[in-house]
């Protein structure tokens, strides 16, 4: 398959510290981004999106920038707090095939207080 | 508005057996994914629909199919259960497009012994 998670890279960060989580995608034509959080025992949670028209967009405490020169995508999270301990994922959409996501292997992160 | 629901929210099959997993987007939202979450694999596409119809198929053996109903509602069947299919089963709905995200239910977790 295209995701592979075999072992997941882990963030740990003091609370109150900004967290940069990052993500290289597979495809060059893709056109939309998305990063999802997901907790222990839920679904993935959307977070914020981005369009492969734009480099950066920012929501309420998150800024996600896309770099598609090198093919990347960091989801910046501003003063961390417990509650964003989870795993994160970045997905790519390549439209020719609808909705279909592919979901990078995600990355633990772990808010210290 | 609901979410999206996901039954039954925990399974447990034995192998050879055949299960049907249940999804209901969000009021709105054609376009209705599946996925296979494992710790091994990750996320992983397994299919979309979209009006009915199956736009789009992952990599997986036909023992895994699924449909949609006129309500949109969605359901995915895996027959021959074989041990490798215990996983975290997640449906995702998003609107025509989908720009504006998808949205994940909370899963069916799925065990076969």
């Amino acid at each position: 398959g295209e995701s592979v998670g075999l072992h997941l890279p882990t963030l740990s960060v003091q609370e109150g510290d900004n967290s940069i989580i990052n993500c290289a995608y597979s495809n060059s034509a893709s056109d939309y981004f998305i990063w999802y959080k997901q907790e222990s025992g839920k679904g993935p949670q959307f977070i914020i999106d981005i369009r492969s028209n734009m480099d950066k967009r920012q929501g309420q405490r998150v800024t996600v920038l896309l770099n598609k020169t090198v093919k990347h995508l960091s989801l910046q999270i501003a003063a961390t707090q417990p509650g964003d301990s989870a795993v994160y994922f970045c997905a790519e959409r390549l439209q020719e095939y609808g909705n279909k996501l592919v979901f990078g292997a995600g990355t633990i992160l772990r808010v210290k207080s | 508005k609901a979410g999206v629901t996901q039954t039954p929210r925990y399974l447990i099959k034995t192998r050879g057996q055949q299960v049907t997993l249940s999804c209901s987007p969000i009021s709105g939202h054609r376009s209705v994914s599946w996925y296979q979450q494992t710790p091994g694999q990750g996320l992983q596409f397994l299919f979309e629909y979209f009006s009915e119809t199956q736009r789009n198929k992952g990599n997986f053996p036909g023992r895994f199919s699924g449909r949609q109903f006129s309500n949109s509602r969605s359901e995915m069947n895996v027959s021959t259960l074989e041990l490798g299919d215990s996983a975290l089963y997640l449906c995702a709905s998003s609107s025509v497009g989908g720009n504006g995200g998808y949205t994940f239910g909370s899963g069916t977790r799925l065990t076969v012994v």
